[in-house]
């Protein structure tokens, strides 16, 4: 059974960059039906898609977060990360990683359970 | 930044039927693209509902269901449970290269 899990700090400074790795278990990143992608959501509110990357490296990022976002596959670890740069109180959210499966028309079938990322000096 | 929107809020006694709409326009819902439905226990992490505009992933109950038509989208629940107390999640894609989610709902069961 496919897994997700994120991990990183749970405290950035302002100004600083926010990093988080989401490990894939139970099954390869490497598969074609799939794209593997970040969403937030800051407490209280709803959700924000923030990119998806193909295991080739391919990218997609919300427009609106395009300039300061970078998201990287290692394929030999099977793992995905994310890299938000400039932060502020605005990107205080749960972060989650999740699969798009196109077998499911480009639904996000599989989620990991977040990690909180609070924004403080 | 939410292009959908969704009812703030829902409620209904155990077993009635509820529906929650989710309205968007000719760049999301209406250019055709496909509309999925999360719940989100409190909590928790979302969990995929409905995907393709109406169907199921296996273990969900067939008392959700979801439908589709122009710029808006609805899901269903018919014999509500206490344990469908949640919020709920439209999603599309619109055509400004962005995967778009609803405002999001909140279930009540009285």
């Amino acid at each position: 059974q496919l897994q997700l899990q994120e991990s990183g700090p749970g405290l950035v400074k302002p100004s600083e960059t926010l990093s988080l790795t989401c490990t894939v278990s139970g099954g390869s990143i490497s598969s074609s039906s799939y794209y593997w992608g970040w969403i937030r959501q800051p407490p209280g509110k709803g959700l924000e898609w923030i990119g998806s990357i193909y295991y080739s490296g391919s990218t997609y990022y919300n427009p609106s977060l395009k300039s300061r976002v970078t998201i990287s596959v290692d394929t030999s670890k099977n793992q995905f990360s994310l890299k938000l740069s400039s932060v502020t109180a605005a990107d205080t959210a749960v972060y989650y990683c999740a699969r798009r499966s196109a077998p499911k028309d480009d639904a996000f079938d599989i989620w990991g359970q977040g990690t909180m990322v609070t924004v403080s000096s | 930044q939410s292009v959908l929107t969704q009812p703030p809020s829902v409620s209904g006694a155990p077993g009635q039927r509820v529906t929650i709409s989710c309205t968007g326009s000719s760049s999301n819902i209406g250019a055709g693209y496909d509309v999925h439905w999360y719940q989100q226990l409190p909590g928790t992490a979302p969990k995929l509902l409905i995907y393709g505009n109406s169907n199921r992933p296996s273990g969900v109950p067939d008392r959700f269901s979801g439908s589709k038509s122009g710029t808006s989208a609805s899901l269903a629940i018919t014999g509500l449970q206490a344990e469908d107390e949640a919020d709920y999640y439209c999603q599309s894609y619109d055509s400004s290269l962005s995967y778009v989610f609803g405002t999001g709902t909140k279930v009540t069961v009285l």
